[in-house]
């Protein structure tokens, strides 16, 4: 299947851990992103990185950090995680200045106790 | 104040109704979308918008750039499109298309 996965679906851990989120895409997109829906369902972008530039949205905690090991990919990794970093992370992907829209991962609903 | 407002927040309907949910920016775009995202929480893109109107289906986008406002419209609702609907812009010179997102349309239309 043509799409973009993410693993875990569901992530339980406790505050302090270290943590990692992993998204790949089998469309052939250049750009990939990592969006956050808090408890209110509103989504905010976190960060968005094709093989030339990532870029951070600056109220975003450096204890998380991207890491893309190749075009397909785009992990998540975030240390010493806070009771406040529960969220539902959506992983996305679309191709720079292509006249159609996004495609979204499942989400991934991260629970820190 | 977001600079994505969408209106109205919650909508319930009866089967079969005409359905229009709002949207407006405060921004200059370069996009428009509307995604779907359904109670099990998958997100889906409905349209990109950059002028003018599309359809696809039962579904209806319109986009006015000078009035800076889109309308998403679903002719003859049906229980299976209850779901969360999300506006959301392409800030014109934004960096790598990230998006802006409204807060959500929660739509339940019923039986």
């Amino acid at each position: 299947d043509t799409a973009v996965s993410q693993t875990p679906k569901y992530l339980v851990t406790q505050m302090g851990n270290d943590k990692s989120i992993k998204c790949e895409q089998n469309l052939g997109h250049d750009t990939m992103y990592w969006y956050k829906q808090d408890s209110k369902k509103f989504l905010k972008i976190m960060f968005s990185y094709n093989n030339k530039e990532l870029i951070i949205n600056e109220t975003v905690p450096n204890r998380f950090s991207p890491k893309s090991p190749d075009k397909a990919h785009l992990n998540l990794h975030i240390n010493s995680l806070e009771l406040g970093d529960s969220a539902v992370y959506f992983c996305a992907s679309r191709y720079q200045g292509a006249p159609y829209g996004y495609t979204f991962g499942s989400g991934t609903r991260l629970t820190v106790v | 104040k977001n600079e994505v407002e969408q209106s109205p927040q919650n909508l319930t309907a009866q089967e079969g109704e005409f359905i229009t949910i709002n949207c407006s920016y405060s921004v200059g775009i370069s996009a428009l979308h509307w995604l779907q995202q359904h109670p099990g929480g998958g997100i889906v893109s409905l349209f990109m918008l950059s002028s003018g109107k599309k359809k696809h289906g039962r579904l209806i986008a319109t986009i006015n750039i000078q009035e800076k406002h889109s309308s998403l419209h679903i002719t003859a609702s049906h229980p299976r499109d209850s779901a969360v609907y999300i506006c959301a812009v392409l800030r014109y010179g934004g960096s790598q298309g990230n998006l802006i997102f409204g807060k959500g349309t929660k739509l339940s239309v019923k039986p």
